[in-house]
Order: C-alpha cells, then sequence, then structure tokens
C-alpha cells in the first residue's frame, strides 16, 4: 500500500532564504509524482508535475525533483517570500500511473518578513 | 478558464438532513475526482469518474455516501442523511488525460461543510 511522508510537518524560515521540502512514498513504482500548495480555506493548487522519466522540474523559484529509487521527492524553493507562506503537499498515484492519488499531511511553511 | 468550480462553498446543517455537493470540472477534463479533507486525517479520495462511469468508489465511506455525474460537466456528492462526523472540507478535482504520466489533477475551491 503507497504511503506518503513529508518532513517537517511545519517550517518557518525568515524571508530571503532557501529551502528545502522532503516527501518520501513508499511504492516506488510511479509514474509521476506532484507538488501542490493549499492557502488556508483555500483549495490546491497544482505547482508541479514531475514525470518519473524526469529527474528534476522548475517553475520559476520553484525546483521539484524525483528519486524513484529511494522513493523521495523534494521541492526546493528559493529566495523564498513571505508570499510562500502556505501548505505544500505531495501526491503519488497509488500505483503506476494510477489516477488514484495518495497524499502526504503536508508541510506548513511559514516566511517571515 | 473558470477551473473547477464547487457549490456551495459553505453548508451548515444538522444531524439526519440530506446534504448535496456541486461539481462543475474544467471543460474537456476526462476524469473528476472527490476528495474529502480533515486535520486528522489530511486528503482523502472518495470517488472518481472517468468520461462519467464511476471507476473506483472503495474511498466512500458508508452508504450514506453515494455521488453521480449525468453528464460530462456536472456531478454531485450526496450525503443521505449526515453526521457531525461528516464535517470536513469536501474537495473536486479534474484531470484532462486519465491514468497516464500526464494526468495532473486541478482542484476547486472545496465545499466547507458542518453538521451540527
Amino acid at each position: 500500500k503507497q504511503e506518503v511522508t513529508q518532513i517537517p510537518a511545519a517550517l518557518s524560515v525568515p524571508e530571503g532564504e532557501n529551502l528545502v521540502l522532503n516527501c518520501s512514498f513508499t511504492d516506488s513504482a510511479i509514474y509521476n509524482l506532484q507538488w501542490f500548495r493549499q492557502d488556508p480555506g483555500k483549495g490546491l493548487t497544482s505547482l508541479l508535475l514531475i514525470q518519473s522519466s524526469q529527474r528534476e522540474q522548475t517553475s520559476g523559484r520553484l525546483n521539484a525533483s524525483l528519486d524513484k529509487s529511494s522513493g523521495r521527492s523534494t521541492l526546493y524553493i528559493a529566495a523564498s517570500q513571505p508570499g510562500d507562506s502556505a501548505t505544500y503537499l505531495c501526491a503519488v498515484p497509488t500505483q503506476g500511473g494510477s489516477e488514484k492519488l495518495v497524499f502526504g499531511k503536508g508541510t506548513k511553511l511559514t516566511v517571515n518578513p | 478558464d473558470a477551473g473547477v468550480i464547487q457549490s456551495p462553498r459553505h453548508e451548515v446543517t444538522e444531524m439526519g438532513q440530506e446534504v448535496t455537493l456541486r461539481c462543475k470540472p474544467i471543460s474537456g477534463h476526462n476524469s473528476l475526482f472527490w476528495y474529502r479533507q480533515t486535520m486528522m486525517r489530511g486528503l482523502e479520495l472518495l470517488i472518481y469518474f472517468n468520461n462519467n462511469v464511476p471507476i473506483d468508489d472503495s474511498g466512500m465511506p458508508e452508504d450514506r455516501f453515494s455521488a453521480k455525474m449525468p453528464n460530462a460537466s456536472f456531478s454531485t456528492l450526496k450525503i443521505q442523511p449526515s453526521e457531525p462526523r461528516d464535517s470536513a472540507v469536501y474537495f473536486c478535482a479534474s484531470s484532462p488525460f486519465g491514468s497516464s504520466v500526464f494526468n495532473e489533477q486541478f482542484f476547486g475551491p472545496g465545499t466547507r461543510l458542518t453538521v451540527l
């Protein structure tokens, strides 16, 4: 059974700092991994979808990496800003390219001005 | 593009009442998903449809929950009768490609349900 873990559960950093959020999963036979952002009281916003054939995917100040063999992904945020404060969730298919996703509990990020 | 639309945004009801949540997926998307989010359990998939057909409802907690997708642009999630433990945020999401390496999911704003 696919399980997703995100550590730490919460992270507080000063503005301008570079940071890394971690995601680990138990079944590495996945086709992709998705990172989401959730603001308080809001829905999830898709940030990056990284395919199993890719090792990295970049969007602006965000960079996601995927290491299937070790069952890990990281989301790197460069030059953090207060507006980056949110909860970040990663999700992987239950298996292969299944449409059923398993989500981590998320990392709540606070960027202090 | 309007994105995934959900209604109502907030619903407060009394135990035993019927609750109907509505979702309009992004036009052209083939798959639709209903999720429930709570502090204790996080985000859980309840059911999903592909081309309007229910594919997997193993996440539906009880027979009190039912979902329909009568056409490509509309889906409902119904709880009858509702109970206080059903209080949660319910999200609808849609995806364009079905089972695929490209199956990125797009979420609606959610419906916050409170059952008193």
